[in-house]
């Protein structure tokens, strides 16, 4: 039974465009959503991340927006650059707990 | 930003061996993890470590699996005697404080049991 469910297991999109990565979670406990990105040959690195009392976060290019009631999440990637190109987990786990539930990636490629 | 080192990056070993997997937390922290990641498969919860205690573990964790940190050196992974599944790569991450938002993680070591 997966926890945290990532829709995708990849994705292109051309530079320039939206990519949308989304994400939904089964436990009600969850109250804190980060998204990790990792390239090829690299550990997982933190990105941005929400918690369960916003709607929608934003750093630079990334968004997430956040539905609590229907317990999913997305990531969008404004004006994607071939940099982008790379595996993003979607994570979730309790308030103050320091024990992540990860999802199982997507994987994104961005053509230029 | 702040490093975890995983040493050696990919290890190959017979079933039945004992492996010890090296972790060289961020400096200042006090938390420390390690995660399984399967090919293809999500990565899992294994085992925290504050003061010298593992603090929580997951069904993952074997009998045959143990960590330590002597004297603030690496922080290790030690299977003994490995099986098949093991074969996974291994991520350490290490935490200033409680909360999952400091989590930093290494690059991982590429465990292949024979």
């Amino acid at each position: 039974q997966q926890q945290v469910r990532q829709s995708s297991q990849s994705l292109t999109v051309w530079e320039g465009e939206t990519a949308i990565l989304n994400c939904s979670y089964e436990n009600s406990a969850f109250d804190y959503f980060p998204w990790y990105q990792q390239f090829p040959g690299e550990g997982p690195a933190l990105l941005i991340a929400i918690r369960s009392v916003s709607d929608k976060k934003e750093d630079g290019r990334f968004t997430i927006f956040f539905n609590k009631r229907e317990k999913n999440l997305s990531l969008h990637i404004k004006d994607s650059q071939p940099g982008d190109s790379a595996t993003y987990f979607c994570a979730a786990s309790p308030s103050g707990y320091n024990k992540l539930t990860f999802g199982k990636g997507t994987v994104l490629l961005v053509s230029p | 930003g702040p490093k975890v080192l995983q040493i050696p990056s990919h290890q190959i070993i017979d079933m039945g061996q004992m492996v010890t997997l090296n972790c060289d937390p961020v400096s200042n922290h006090l938390y420390f993890y390690w995660y399984k990641q399967i090919l293809g498969q999500q990565m899992e919860f294994l085992v925290n470590f504050y003061n010298g205690k593992v603090m929580e573990k997951s069904k993952l964790f074997k009998d045959q699996f143990s960590v330590e940190r002597p004297d603030g050196s690496y922080f290790t992974l030690k299977i003994q005697p490995t099986a098949l599944e093991d074969s996974a790569v291994y991520f350490c991450a290490s935490s200033l404080g409680q909360s999952a938002e400091t989590l930093y993680f290494g690059s991982g070591t590429r465990l292949t049991v024979l």
